[in-house]
């Protein structure tokens, strides 16, 4: 079992759809969590952390489940622009280091 | 804020040829990391490096890879003899801490092995 997997897509959804995303990791140590983001060709940008009361920024709501230990993001009423690739990222360790493992990534195409 | 800079931007070499990767992090950042990625596939963590320390290089192949942070600045990444399973984009990032922090990513070095 891959210690981060990801459901790769792609997702295929019109303008204005719900989409959401799942991210099961298999650490139950692991302790910080993020989404980035990844156009095409482009180096990967932060999306949003993930904190264990869930967090909001505006269309986008991400989630953490550690009793299932998946994260989760959830895009509402998606734009052209949200095309791309999404990562989750699982930290495990503690401060005297920490091991950071990517997703293999959702693809994500919002059609108009 | 200057970013995380990286050179070069391309690179096409032969197999058994050497190369060797740049990078330069945001300022006053303590960690710095390289990544692997393979069309297709997410970043694969090859090593982290806290100030010029090694906190992580479990995934590097070190019978041909190496890498260095000297002066806990910037960083090069070498490949000695490069494969054809090499060919990769090569990203650089960059966080202030730790990886509990947000990471910041290079353009990448996009390297083919021929």
């Amino acid at each position: 079992r891959k210690e981060v997997e990801q459901d790769p897509g792609p997702f295929n959804v019109p303008e204005g759809a719900t989409v959401a995303f799942n991210c099961t990791y298999s650490n139950s140590a692991s302790q910080s969590f993020f989404w980035y983001r990844q156009d095409c060709r482009k180096e990967p940008k932060l999306l949003m952390s993930v904190y264990s009361s869930g967090n909001e920024d505006g269309r986008f709501t991400a989630q953490l489940n550690r009793a299932s230990q998946y994260i989760s993001l959830l895009i509402r009423d998606s734009k052209l622009s949200d095309s791309a690739t999404y990562l989750c990222v699982v930290n495990t360790g503690n401060t005297g280091g920490f091991k950071t493992i990517f997703g293999a990534g959702t693809r994500l195409f919002v059609k108009a | 804020e200057a970013g995380v800079a990286q050179s070069p931007r391309y690179k096409i070499i032969e197999k058994r040829q050497s190369v060797a990767f740049w990078c330069n992090p945001i300022s006053g950042h303590a960690t710095l990391y390289w990544y692997q990625q393979i069309l297709g596939q997410g970043p694969k963590l090859l090593i982290q490096f806290q100030n010029n320390g090694v906190v992580d290089d479990s995934q590097l192949p070190k019978d041909r890879f190496s890498a260095e942070r000297l002066k806990g600045v910037d960083s090069t990444l070498k490949i000695q003899p490069a494969k054809l399973e090499d060919s990769a984009v090569y990203l650089c990032a960059s966080s202030f801490r730790d990886s509990t922090d947000t990471q910041y990513f290079g353009p990448g070095t996009r390297l083919t092995v021929l």
